[in-house]
This record gives C-alpha cells, sequence and structure tokens, in this order.
C-alpha cells in the first residue's frame, strides 16, 4: 500500500499571504489528521477529519482551515500568513477506530517570510 | 536536514547497547499510547502501540511499558543500531480525542 502523501513538500510565502496544502490518506483510511510541528511547540494538534466532517479540533486561530473530500483526500489552508506559521505540517491518516495506528506522511515545509 | 527540535534531552548510547526512553503522561483518562520516531526530513514512524488494559508489548527489538499507576510509558530498544538515530515521541490518546505528543527525546548512537 501507498504511503500518506502530502505535497508540496516545501513552500515559501510572504507574509499576509495564503497556502494550501494537500495530503492524500493511505487507502481506505477515512480519517485525515492535521498536526503543526516547530522547534519550540513540538508537535500540535490542527484538526482531524472523518467522512468530510471536522470530528476534533485543536487550539489553533481561525485562519487555519481544513476540509476532507469524498474520496478521504484533505486539504489545509492557512490565511494571512504570519511569520509564526513557518513549521513542518504533517498529515496523518487511519482507518478510523478509536485506536486505530495514525501513519504520518513526510510533512510540507512551510516557510514564511 | 530538517530540526525537529533544538533543545530536546538526548541520550546518548553505544552501538550494541540496550536504550530505554521514558515518557510521563498527563491525562489518566488516556487509553491508548503509542511511540513514534522520527529521521531528519521525515514524518513520524509508527514503532509500537499499547492499550491500558496491558502493561506490556513486544515487538521487534523494542518492548513498551506501561504504568498506568504513575502515568508512564517507556520504550525499550535492544541491540541498538547506528539507524536507531532519532527522535522519539510517544503519544496518548483518550477516546474521542486526538492524539497528544510529548516534546520528544533525541536518541543518539555512537558507532
Amino acid at each position: 500500500k501507498a504511503g500518506v502523501t502530502q505535497t508540496p513538500r516545501y513552500l515559501i510565502k510572504t507574509r499576509g499571504q495564503q497556502v494550501t496544502l494537500s495530503c492524500s490518506p493511505i487507502s481506505g483510511h477515512r480519517s485525515v489528521s492535521w498536526y503543526q510541528q516547530t522547534p519550540g511547540q513540538g508537535l500540535q494538534f490542527l484538526f482531524e477529519y472523518f467522512s468530510e466532517t471536522q470530528r476534533n479540533k485543536g487550539n489553533f486561530p481561525g485562519r487555519f482551515s481544513g476540509r476532507q473530500f469524498s474520496n478521504s483526500r484533505s486539504e489545509m489552508n492557512v490565511s494571512t500568513l504570519e511569520l509564526g506559521d513557518s513549521a513542518l505540517y504533517l498529515c496523518a491518516s487511519r482507518g478510523g477506530g478509536p485506536t486505530d495506528t495514525q501513519y504520518f506522511g513526510p510533512g510540507t515545509r512551510l516557510t514564511v517570510l | 536536514g530538517e530540526s525537529v527540535g533544538l533543545h530536546l534531552p538526548t541520550l546518548s548510547v553505544q552501538e550494541g547497547d540496550n536504550s530505554i526512553i521514558n515518557c510521563a503522561y498527563s491525562n489518566s483518562a488516556s487509553d491508548y499510547f503509542i511511540w513514534y520516531k522520527q529521521e531528519s526530513g521525515k514524518g513520524p514512524q509508527f514503532i509500537i502501540d499499547i492499550r491500558s488494559n496491558m502493561d506490556k508489548r513486544q515487538g521487534q527489538r523494542v518492548t513498551v511499558l506501561l504504568n498506568k499507576t504513575v502515568k508512564h510509558l517507556s520504550l525499550q530498544i535492544a541491540a541498538t543500531q547506528p539507524g536507531d538515530s532519532a527522535v522519539y515521541f510517544c503519544a496518548e490518546k483518550e477516546r474521542g480525542r486526538a492524539l497528544t505528543f510529548g516534546s520528544g527525546t533525541r536518541l543518539q548512537v555512537q558507532p
């Protein structure tokens, strides 16, 4: 089975711009979660989608949003970028049960200048 | 490669030795725990998991121990190899909630 894929792998934006990141889960997985990873804050949960519905949401401002499509692919959007949004954004997928193992993609490295 | 964490606690071991990485978790309602390994430039890679109705689980060269009384999780790696060098994260999960990750431990294997 192919793993979780994320595009693009690297992205450079300037403050005030917006960005959309894409994630394709493992085939058959219905749950997609997004995380932000920074050296200072570690891995922080952004949101989880299951069957096109947001199931959980972390403590991030409304500038961070996401969605999931009927094929389980997911996108996350960050509007009005700030310097502090520079991070590795990780997507993870799992089957959807409460203790199904979560598998991560390679991440998208976003740099905001 | 990309920096995962600039000020992580570091465990340095000799190749061939056993490694023990510890993790304290905070949520007594967590019932599922996972260890991940993250190498530079890559996403976290699943190593092993354990449910709260168990106190030990073994995989290939790895063992996870769970002590719910003191909310402590440990990962034991037998015969540590240079390829084991990475940052290791524990994660906990309460039913209905998202995974919560620990801050990570950097494992350095000296040849």
